[in-house]
């Protein structure tokens, strides 16, 4: 039952590689985002889609790319790691300004 | 624009004590606000939230915070500390095209 769930959890890879983590909410939200955290826990508005189209695209290297299949699900894909890229992710949603965003628990990436 | 300041990065307080934790905001549109809370190596959650009602919110845990326009502020306090409420907390503005921006954090100890 699980409102805003990230898959996986951790992940471990190496420099250079191709990695995707999913994001899924039941909330029946219009928008989600993706977020990142640095290790000084500084979060970075990253993407939001809005009815699968996008509102939003910070400062982010085009190595990242969000993808949304449909408005349930906003999956980040990540091409080419670097060290750089480590950082916790949080998907989040929300259905107005005035709503609060509800937060998944997080993507621990660690690039080595 | 919109933006949020959190003035101290770590507050330190004795069990039982207040805690008053700082955020100031800035603008274009009038602003809906959020406090959110991080325990280690989880998600954020919502603390309590302004969008335009009361100026004085109260929300989880005992938490409350206040509105005021003229000092551009919503800090967030709390009668009495508990060791449970170490944590990273966060303030957050709601801006236009539905995006939030975080600050920088507060990272709240208890001290015995």
């Amino acid at each position: 039952d699980t409102a805003v769930s990230q898959t996986p959890k951790y992940l471990v890879t190496q420099m250079g590689n191709d990695k995707s983590i999913k994001c899924e909410q039941n909330l029946g939200h219009d928008t989600m985002y993706w977020y990142k955290q640095d290790s000084k826990k500084f979060l970075k508005i990253m993407f939001s889609y809005n009815n699968k189209e996008l509102i939003i695209n910070e400062t982010v290297p085009n190595r990242f790319s969000p993808k949304s299949p449909d408005k349930a699900h906003l999956n980040l894909h990540i091409n080419s790691l670097e060290l750089g890229d480590s950082a916790v992710y949080f998907c989040a949603s929300n259905s107005g300004r005035d709503t609060e965003a509800f937060f998944g628990q997080g993507t621990r990436l660690t690039v080595v | 624009a919109q933006s949020v300041t959190q003035l101290g990065s770590h507050v330190s307080v004795s069990e039982g004590a207040l805690v008053l934790l700082r955020c100031n905001y800035s603008s274009s549109v009038p602003p809906y606000l959020f406090w959110y809370v991080q325990y280690p190596n989880q998600g954020l959650q919502l603390l309590l939230k302004y969008t335009s009602a009361a100026t004085l919110v109260k929300g989880i845990n005992g938490f409350e915070a206040e509105f005021k326009k003229s000092e551009t502020s919503f800090h967030l306090t709390k009668p009495s500390a508990h060791m449970s409420d170490a944590a990273e907390y966060f303030c957050a503005v709601s801006g236009t095209g539905n995006q939030f921006y975080f600050g920088t954090g507060t990272s709240l100890t208890v001290i015995p």
